[in-house]
């Protein structure tokens, strides 16, 4: 069966630092796809990143960068110089193949709380 | 650019009614779902269906219904609401192959059970 674990229910930090949401998955596929979401107050979810399992390429996109290591099953996204707008509650997850439904395993968040 | 559209945003229900929450999307996707976040948690598979005509359970199926009649219309039905219901749900659409997989997400509709 297919798990993510955000280990980190909770981070505060204060404006400018850099801040690391860890992500670790259990698959037995190999093949999936790992993505991670924004849920800012309003409620809406934002996609922020899909990265399938045989790019393990980091990516950076602005003040964003994910750190994706098969070696560990972990995919995690750091923010860099972090922003009061940038609280929110972040969620990782997983998908298996497409052609099996693109069924997403979601973890539990972590709430980023950045403090001006 | 409509992307999910969901109704109602927010509908408060007494225990035993029923009702229907509403999904449409207009990208042509294959696969729908509907998810719900209860509060503090991630969000689980309710149902899903990957064209019309076929749906399918996902990890928390009781109490809920599901039809795919059109491509673009995935209603949820709820009978007999619970407080167990209460929570927000997600009706959310992807393509079936590609690149295009991603996984697009409605803005939620905030349901309580008194």
């Amino acid at each position: 069966a297919q798990k993510v674990t955000q280990a980190q229910t909770e981070i505060s930090v204060v404006e400018k630092e850099d801040v690391t949401l860890d992500c670790v998955y259990e698959t037995r596929d190999t093949t999936y796809y790992l993505f991670w979401y924004k849920q800012p107050p309003s409620g809406e979810l934002v996609f922020l990143i899909r990265r399938n399992s045989f790019d393990e390429q980091n990516e950076i996109s602005g003040r964003y960068s994910w750190n994706f290591q098969k070696s560990t099953s972990s995919f995690n996204f750091t923010i860099t110089a972090s922003q009061v707008v940038d609280s929110a509650v972040y969620f990782c997850a997983l998908s298996e193949r497409p052609e099996y439904g693109n069924k997403l395993v979601f973890g539990a968040g972590t709430i980023l709380r950045v403090k001006s | 650019n409509a992307g999910v559209t969901q109704t109602p945003k927010f509908r408060i229900l007494k225990i035993g009614q029923s009702m229907t929450l509403q999904c449409t999307q207009d990208m042509n996707h294959n696969y729908m779902y509907w998810y719900r976040q209860d509060p503090g948690m991630g969000l689980k598979l309710i149902y899903y269906s990957v064209g019309a005509g076929i749906t399918d359970k996902g990890e928390v199926p009781n109490g809920y219904n599901v039809s795919r009649s059109t491509t673009e219309d995935f209603p949820l039905r709820l009978e007999l609401a619970a407080p167990s219901q209460t929570s927000v749900y997600f009706c959310a659409s992807s393509r079936r192959t590609g690149s295009g997989n991603t996984i697009y997400f409605g803005e939620g509709s905030w349901l309580t059970v008194v």
